[in-house]
Parts: C-alpha cells; structure tokens; sequence
C-alpha cells in the first residue's frame, strides 16, 4: 500500500489560477521527492524533482517545496492551462528503499 | 531525459494464454528495473524489481510463478503474465533509474494495457 498521503484527489481550477498539491510521509529516512504527470493511457512523466538537502526548487511554471521537520512536500503549479489537466502523483524514496506513490490528484484546468 | 520503452502497447488475449512485455532502456544501461501493476483511477503498485543477472525480487502478495520476470540484458527486462485470467486485467507500467539505484530518479516506460476476455 501506499506510505506516502496526496491530497486532494480531485482539483478543478480556472484556467490561469494556480494548483497546489500536497503530500505528507512518514520515512524519516526518505531523500528523494519527484512529481509525476500521467495522462491518460500513457505512463508517468517526471516534472519535477526535489531532495532533501533543498527546501524549495523552481521550473518555470511549476515549483515544489520540502519541510523535512513537518515531512511533508508540495507541488505548486502557478498559470494553469488546460494541457496541465491529467492526474498527478508524488513519491517518495530513500538509497536503499523502492520508490513509494502517493494515490494520486486528478487536476482539472477549466478553459 | 533517459527513455525507457515497452512493447506492446496494448494486448487482448483470452483467459488461460501467457503474454510478454517488454521493458527497454534505450539509451542508458538498467541493471535494476521496476514493474508496476496500476488499476483505473488508483495509483501504481510496485509488482516486483528485475535484476540483472539475479532473481527478481517480488512484493508481498505477487505470485512469482504467475509473473514470471526475466533480465535478460542491461538494457531489457521482460514480465510474462503466465495464464492469464480477467482479473489481472490492468495497465502494466515498467521503470528503471538511470543511476542504478532504488532511492534516486526513474524513469518510465508508456505502459502496456492488458485486457484478459
């Protein structure tokens, strides 16, 4: 099962406004924090990654932030656009532990 | 980034037949790769990790007779789904970390879509 708690699973927002996305683990041992998009029928694309000696780490459009004290990380999506609508999943790993996926966040960008 | 592919895509066959899938690195050598089982609308489940030259190592709860995992190579790994049944229906998804190590970037393949009739 999973270890790592995403909300919210569903998100719908307005063309243009920004998307946040938050994830919460348990491993005090876990270093390494991607984002991943999946859209439907195809498999996850990595966009955007994090570890755990940054607090924060900017793409463009997208950022994620880490609170290792908290354990907990976010994925900000800022502009939104229509071709950001897919589902969304956050994981968590350390060196020696499988990677582990949140249950996922279907976003939703209105036009 | 490192491309990973899979083959086939999407596959029908009917209840009782084996299927293969295939896991590709193509521009990196893979010696651990990761395959994943994903059901609709949930998100993915680790299935088992290939290793090359060794056993696969499998999750807790996957039959190891049932999905039968080969490494053959550093840049192939192939899952076979051994007498298929409806239920194990689901989008098969394969991974593999360019830098060779469980805790750090993977990648991943477009997913193989399995329908058992």
């Amino acid at each position: 099962g999973e270890n790592v708690e995403q909300h919210p699973s569903t998100l719908s927002v307005q063309e243009g406004d920004s998307a946040v996305i938050k994830c919460t683990y348990s491993d005090s041992a876990s270093n390494y924090f991607p984002w991943y998009k999946q859209e439907l029928g195809k498999g996850p694309q990595l966009i955007i990654d994090i570890r755990s000696n940054v607090g924060e780490k900017k793409d463009q459009r997208i950022a994620v932030t880490l609170n290792k004290t908290a354990k907990h990380f976010s994925l900000h999506i800022t502009e939104t656009q229509p071709e950001d609508s897919a589902v969304y999943f956050c994981a968590e790993s350390s060196n020696n532990n499988d990677m582990r996926f949140g249950a996922g966040t279907r976003l939703t960008v209105k036009p | 980034g490192a491309v990973v592919s899979q083959h086939p895509s999407r596959v029908i066959c009917k209840s009782g037949t084996s299927v293969k899938i295939e896991c590709r690195s193509l521009d990196f050598q893979a010696t651990t790769m990761f395959w994943y089982r994903q059901f609709p609308k949930q998100s993915l489940m680790l299935m088992a990790t290939s290793n090359e030259g060794s056993k696969a190592t499998y999750e807790q709860g996957v039959e190891k007779d049932k999905f039968l995992i080969n490494h053959a190579s550093l840049t192939l790994s192939t899952l076979t789904v051994t007498s298929a049944h409806p239920e194990d229906s689901s989008f098969y998804i394969c991974s593999a970390p360019p830098q060779g190590l469980a805790g750090s970037e993977q990648f991943f393949g477009p997913g193989t879509r399995l329908t058992v009739l």
